[in-house]
């Protein structure tokens, strides 16, 4: 069983529609990162949230951490084709020293 | 600089074969990792360094072996492979043990083919 559970799985959708990637977890993180991630290359970070309610914005993409910090959301508007490629959410305990990955989002934009 | 350069980008190697993975950060960062990654699966933990030691081991077969010269390199030294060790293989470097507001940063990886 994955500590983050990402939903949905993947995700084909049309240049210009919204889209929104949800990281799940009955744990409590002490932060949270998300990644995007291109075939062949190595995870990209796009954030680093910390605050239990904090939102973040990255020019068409909002993040979201839960108040209890236990999830977190990713939102695109106007998704185009260059966002197309692997989502990852991933975050360090509340309690330990770890570092995990969610089950991952893979995204494509069709033009 | 959030720059983690991982050499090779691509390796083909047999079974009998023995190759290394290099990985090099000048971040300052002390903790560096190995991980393993199937396609469109996120990555799995192998190994952690902090401050140069071995800190996790996450049951890697000895096929594997991690080694950090100092702080800015991490090795990965693979011999005696098996075709289901295939995959891309990511170093990554956060600036202490993990902890609030860690964020870790990725190499662009070495994919591996064992034939």
């Amino acid at each position: 069983t994955q500590l983050l559970e990402q939903s949905p799985q993947f995700l084909s959708i049309q240049e210009g529609e919204n889209l929104t990637v949800y990281c799940n977890s009955s744990s409590v993180f002490s932060s949270l990162q998300w990644y995007r991630q291109e075939p062949g290359e190595g995870p990209v970070l796009l954030v680093t949230v910390v605050t239990g309610g904090e939102v973040k914005k990255l020019k068409r993409l909002t993040f979201q951490f839960g108040d209890a910090r236990k999830d977190s959301s990713l939102h695109i508007t106007a998704a185009q084709p260059g966002d197309t490629g692997l989502y990852l959410c991933a975050g360090v305990l509340n309690t330990g020293n770890q570092f995990y990955f969610g089950t991952g989002t893979s995204l494509t934009v069709i033009p | 600089d959030t720059e983690v350069t991982q050499t090779p980008k691509h390796l083909v190697m047999g079974m009998t074969n023995k190759k290394s993975l290099k990985c090099e950060q000048h971040m300052g960062h002390r903790a560096m990792y190995w991980y393993k990654q199937k396609a469109k699966k996120p990555p799995e933990l192998m190994f952690v360094y902090s401050y140069e030691k071995l800190s996790i081991n996450e049951s890697v077969p000895s096929r594997f072996s991690p080694e950090c010269p100092n702080s800015s390199l991490l090795n990965l030294h693979l011999h005696a492979l098996q075709p289901e060790d295939s995959a891309l293989y990511l170093c990554a470097s956060s600036q202490q043990g993990l902890g609030l507001g860690t964020e870790a940063f990725f190499g662009q990886g070495t994919r591996l083919t064992v034939v």
